[in-house]
């Protein structure tokens, strides 16, 4: 089946500063989307987007589907944005997520 | 248009006991995917449901699991004579169709003691 990567793992930044994450995906895809996990454990969609780009707010996120990868650009980052977020394919059989960057935002 | 609703949202079970988890999608929605996350993990797909059928169950344990979407009612995930390694967050997320975007509900979380 097809294979989902995150990267980094974990990110650590000041109240403030910008990040990019990073979604690598072995297969093409008909479906990618990006979500947050925050604290309390719920699922918040932020983007779908199985190519281009697309914008809201401070975040972006832009997926190049013939180089198989996706990222998510988060600028201006709040205490607020901490949790983790997950990327998720669907590659016609089922919808696969990544293992996640687990983000902390320090004030 | 509500979002896809889980109940309970916290569940405590002895083991040996059952557990029956119900998803109701959007409306509109006639996909239905569960998923399990272990504590500190990722999100790991069990099975995928279009009305009254099973369209993939290849992360679904062979034992002791069963799910099922029937033409009327919610969606449900049920885990027969529990066990401790059973505890997780089970979420489900509908779509009106396959390739199209997803939408989860808040989970539901499972204790085994």
């Amino acid at each position: 089946g097809i294979q989902v990567e995150q990267s980094p793992p974990d990110l650590i930044l000041q109240e403030g500063a910008n990040s990019t994450l990073r979604c690598n995906f072995s297969d093409s895809v008909n479906n990618l989307q990006w979500f947050h996990q925050n604290p309390w454990g719920q699922l918040i969609n932020l983007f779908y987007i199985p190519s281009g780009t697309k914008q809201n707010g401070r975040l972006s996120a832009t997926t190049v589907a013939t180089e198989r990868y996706s990222l998510l650009y988060i600028s201006s980052s709040q205490t607020t944005d901490s949790g983790v977020y997950f990327c998720a394919v669907e590659d016609g059989q089922n919808f696969v997520f990544g293992p996640g960057t687990r983000l902390s935002v320090l004030p | 248009n509500a979002g896809v609703m889980q109940n309970p949202r916290h569940l405590v079970r002895r083991r040996g006991q059952e557990a029956r988890l119900r998803c109701s999608p959007m409306k509109g929605h006639s996909h239905v995917y569960w998923y399990r996350q272990l504590p500190e993990e990722g999100l790991k797909f069990m099975v995928y449901l279009q009305k009254e059928n099973i369209i993939d169950e290849s992360g679904m344990p062979k034992e002791r699991f069963s799910a099922e979407f029937p033409k009327e009612g919610p969606s449900i995930l049920r885990i027969q004579q529990v066990v401790r390694g059973d505890s997780a967050a089970y979420f489900c997320a509908s779509s009106p169709s396959r390739a199209n975007e997803a939408f989860f509900g808040q989970g539901t979380r499972l204790t085994v003691v």
